[in-house]
């Protein structure tokens, strides 16, 4: 079964900590998303890459930065975490279109900040 | 810029009432991708349908049925013959295609079906 594994289901950090948030897929997709989620604001994006060492902002990139070493793994990193961080984070992955474009997500990290 | 719009927040129904969740999407794309995906109490979301912008055949699936019309720019998701299973939060989502796959997402409609 095809899969997108996020390294930890919850995680509490300190404020000023510096946190990473691990992705990896085994589907050899090319494209890799960062999302968080919130109530009420639905699945907002902070950073997706289309291939290995690139990367682009999404919507709410401020406080973020991302790595894409290889081509199965992103990593998420907030460099100093802040209270306002405490969230729901997504990973997901897809492949660059054809018949079976579509976006597989990895369950989720609920990231505390406190 | 694309832009989803969910107006119903949250929904209530009796079991084994119909309901339809509505879903407007914005884009200058001529081709692109709309989503619906549920999310369960468990968190995980979940596929339920992918329709690109030159299908505009309705599609029905068990109980479910989509209905695109891309003259007023809609997406709606209709449940027949609700049941408890289908409480959860369901997202409508949009992307390009051809480099342009950014997936994104309206803000959600939650459904509660009453026993």
């Amino acid at each position: 079964d095809v899969k997108v594994t996020q390294s930890s289901r919850y995680l509490v950090k300190r404020t000023g900590e510096k946190v990473f948030l691990e992705c990896v897929q085994d589907m050899d997709h090319e494209n890799m998303f960062w999302y968080r989620q919130d109530p009420g604001l639905g699945l907002r994006l902070i950073y997706f890459s289309y291939d290995v060492k690139m990367k682009e902002k999404g919507d709410i990139p401020e406080g973020y930065s991302v790595s894409r070493e290889k081509k199965e793994r992103f990593s998420l990193i907030l460099e100093s975490a802040s209270t306002n961080q405490t969230s729901m984070y997504l990973c997901a992955s897809s492949s660059t279109g054809g018949i079976n474009y579509g976006y597989t997500f990895g369950s989720g990290t609920r990231l505390t900040v406190v | 810029a694309q832009k989803v719009t969910q107006a119903q927040t949250e929904i209530s129904v009796v079991e084994k009432e119909d309901v339809t969740l509505d879903c407007v999407y914005e884009t200058r794309d001529t081709t692109y991708y709309l989503f619906w995906y549920k999310q369960p109490p468990s968190g995980e979301l979940v596929f339920l349908i992918r329709r690109n912008s030159f299908d505009e055949q309705n599609e029905i699936s068990g109980r479910y049925s989509w209905n695109f019309q891309k003259s007023t720019s809609s997406f709606n998701f209709t449940i027949t013959a609700s049941q408890v299973v289908d409480s959860a939060v369901y997202f409508c989502a949009l992307s390009g295609a051809f480099g342009n796959e950014k997936l994104t997402f309206g803000t959600g409609t939650r459904l509660t079906i009453i026993p």
